[in-house]
């Protein structure tokens, strides 16, 4: 069984540029739940993707968007990089709709924005 | 706008003893709660859960507590080990799925 992986590890952008972040989930799942993560704060939900719609989102910006593929793996999207979008990205896989609701997360992603 | 609240940063607690982790929570549409394990450098581990229709759930050595009318949920790790020193967070997800997390605990066993 594979875990949930994400890419890159590391990202240094500049303010104004555009970021993708990768994350595939764990082998049989069919959700992907997205989280921002600022030093010294719990993961703050920015959306979850559901048979590759929207399922649920956060208090973010209509500049963080996302997309889940047919295999479920799924895409983080920020435009117009500011300064405090330099974060942790966790993503996380679950099976939906069998109660449990666990999740399971990658590593993440850590962005800087310079 | 923290909706789900982790008072104590940190907590020390000698090997073989109870550690109890506190959460607090303000909205009272959370349905579903939830205790992440996370040691550095790595993503969140899944502990335990409980459904807000339950007061308590009981893992092995983990046990959560609901208590609704308090808005308080705790985690009981009896006996405690020192592997069980990492950041634990408590989360809360409400009927429109959104989920919601606190800042941590950083629980340190003392062998």
């Amino acid at each position: 069984e594979t875990g949930v992986t994400q890419s890159p590890t590391h990202l240094i952008k500049t303010r104004g540029q555009q970021v993708t972040l990768r994350c595939s989930s764990q082998s049989g799942h069919n959700t992907v739940s997205w989280y921002q993560q600022a030093l010294g704060q719990g993961p703050q939900f920015i959306f979850q993707y559901y048979r590759e719609e929207e399922n649920g989102r956060g208090n973010f910006p209509p500049r963080f968007s996302g997309l889940q593929f047919p295999n479920y793996s799924s895409e983080l999207n920020v435009n117009a990089l500011e300064l405090d979008d330099s974060a942790l990205y966790l993503c996380a896989s679950s099976l939906y709709g069998i109660g449990t609701d666990t999740q399971y997360f990658g590593p993440g992603t850590r962005l800087t924005v310079l | 706008d923290q909706q789900v609240k982790q008072n104590s940063p940190s907590l020390s607690v000698q090997e073989g003893r109870i550690s109890i982790l506190n959460c607090d929570y303000t909205n009272s549409m959370f349905d579903y709660f939830l205790w992440y394990k996370k040691y550095p450098a790595e993503g969140p581990t899944f502990l335990i859960s409980i459904s807000s229709i339950k007061d308590k759930n009981e893992d092995g050595r983990f046990t959560v507590f609901l208590n609704k009318s308090a808005k308080h949920l705790s985690l009981h790790i009896v006996p405690s080990q020192p592997g069980d020193s990492a950041v634990y967070f408590c989360a809360a997800r409400n009927t429109g799925n959104q989920f919601y997390f606190g800042t941590g605990t950083s629980l340190t066993v003392i062998p």
